[in-house]
């Protein structure tokens, strides 16, 4: 059965903080891994992985994607209060995605 | 605002009962996928259509069925209502099949 896990289930920091998110995946037909932000609405993109090790960059978040280990960490530097919200990492192929449980991130003022 | 809607926003129905929810796509998008999200179970994928056909399935119950229309919208019908139903059933779509995906807001579905 594939199986998504994130960690840390959640975290509480202060703006200004770095954090990184961990998820592990074991997907049978791996194509993607993608990250979604879901605050108190619906999951919003924000980044889908195909290769190992090409880091991907939006503003203070990033991501990387190692395929050998099945492994992926989100970024965020620069914390901010409104980056408070879950993360939701999903891996498979875009048609049959397997969700991990999400990781709730708490920005303190 | 993704581009993705879903009707109704909000549902409230009596065990035993059916109930429709629509989506429509974004604009050129062929891909239509439809998840659960349930406080006790987190997202869980339920179906995919890509231009009408069926391509995959998940984690979806008999007394679910959906469908793509031609014109690319789809609707994901519920059955035999159970309480264990409530959940937020959310919407999705892509350009192809291994695109990203963009979800609508969501129909918040509640079984008394």
């Amino acid at each position: 059965e594939d199986k998504v896990v994130q960690s840390p289930l959640s975290l509480v920091v202060h703006e200004g903080d770095t954090v990184t998110l961990n998820c592990s995946y074991e997907v049978t037909n791996f194509r993607s891994l993608l990250w979604y932000k879901q605050e108190k609405k619906a999951p919003t993109f924000l980044f889908m992985l195909t290769s190992s090790g090409i880091e991907k960059k939006s503003g203070r978040l990033s991501s990387i994607l190692d395929k050998k280990e099945l492994f992926s960490i989100l970024n965020i530097t620069a914390t901010q209060t409104g980056d408070s919200a879950v993360y939701l990492c999903a891996g498979g192929d875009a048609g049959k995605s397997t969700f991990g449980d999400g990781t709730t991130l708490t920005v303190k003022p | 605002d993704s581009g993705v809607t879903q009707t109704p926003k909000h549902l409230i129905t009596a065990t035993g009962q059916r109930v429709t929810l629509r989506c429509s796509p974004r604009s050129g998008d062929l891909s239509v996928y439809w998840y659960q999200q349930s406080l006790d179970q987190g997202l869980q994928f339920l179906i995919q259509y890509y231009n009408g056909e069926e391509r995959a399935k998940g984690n979806i119950l008999e007394r679910f069925s959906a469908q793509q229309f031609p014109d690319l919208h789809s609707e994901l019908n519920l059955s035999s209502l159970e309480l264990g139903d409530s959940a937020l059933y959310f919407c999705a779509s892509s350009v192809a099949r291994e695109e990203t995906q963009y979800f609508g807001p969501g129909t918040r579905l509640l079984v008394l």
